[in-house]
């Protein structure tokens, strides 16, 4: 099946800094990347959708300058938290599906980052 | 909108037990309809998926039916085993269209007891 792998696995900082977290799809070129955040015992949060060479779509709520998202490649999209705060501490997730005649391929979910901000 | 409802959890079985997840859903159109399952501390994996109505899927023992005339997409297994303790999201996305998005339920805690 495809993979996906996220880094760091997880990270602590300092509030203040910037964190930023991989997401690769390693056996297949992704057209699109989606980035989730995830609390603790609830479902994912969807944050933003992106392809790439483009702008990433934020949903609502979702700061965009605060949560920068790059996908530089068919194989790579980046998230960078800046500024973190406490409150920003969370797992996130990463997925990658590729796009085949006009019908959106499953999404393969990346291991996930927890994020804690001191 | 779409919407995935999933029933209350948690769920506390004892191993070799019969597992039924109910998973109901809202959609417009033919929508794909998926299982993932999240072992402690990690990602979501995919467990099964379907894409159209009366189609079934299955992977490690567990099953589930796409079931368009009551919108449902129950996951089973016949004899659950401790190494299957994990939340279980059900889900579902457009199938057509880029940047189709996936719709989640709220997940569920699954506990196997030996």
């Amino acid at each position: 099946g495809a993979v996906v792998s996220q880094h760091p696995s997880r990270v602590i900082c300092k509030s203040g800094t910037s964190v930023k977290i991989e997401c690769r799809s390693l056996d297949f070129q992704a057209t699109t990347m989606f980035w989730y955040r995830q609390f603790p015992k609830q479902s994912l949060m969807l944050m933003a959708t992106s392809n790439e060479g483009s702008k990433a779509t934020y949903e609502q709520g979702v700061e965009k300058d605060k949560f920068l998202i790059n996908h530089a490649s068919l194989t790579l999209s980046t998230l960078t938290v800046t500024s973190a705060h406490p409150e920003d501490s969370s797992f996130y997730i990463c997925s990658a599906s590729a796009l085949a005649g006009g019908i959106q391929e499953t999404q393969y979910f990346g291991p996930g980052t927890r994020l804690l901000v001191l | 909108g779409n919407s995935v409802t999933q029933m209350e959890g948690p769920v506390t079985l004892s191993e070799e037990a019969f597992l039924t997840i109910n998973c109901t859903y809202t959609a417009t159109g033919y929508p794909s309809l998926f299982w993932y399952v999240q072992y402690p501390g990690e990602g979501l994996q995919l467990l099964l998926k379907a894409t159209k109505a009366d189609d079934k899927g299955s992977n490690k023992g567990f099953e589930a039916t796409y079931r368009k005339e009551t919108t449902s997409f129950h996951l089973e297994k016949g004899s659950v085993q401790v190494s299957d303790s994990a939340v279980y999201f059900c889900a579902l996305s457009p199938r057509t269209g880029a940047n189709s998005k996936l719709t989640f339920g709220k997940g569920i805690t699954l506990s196997v007891r030996p």
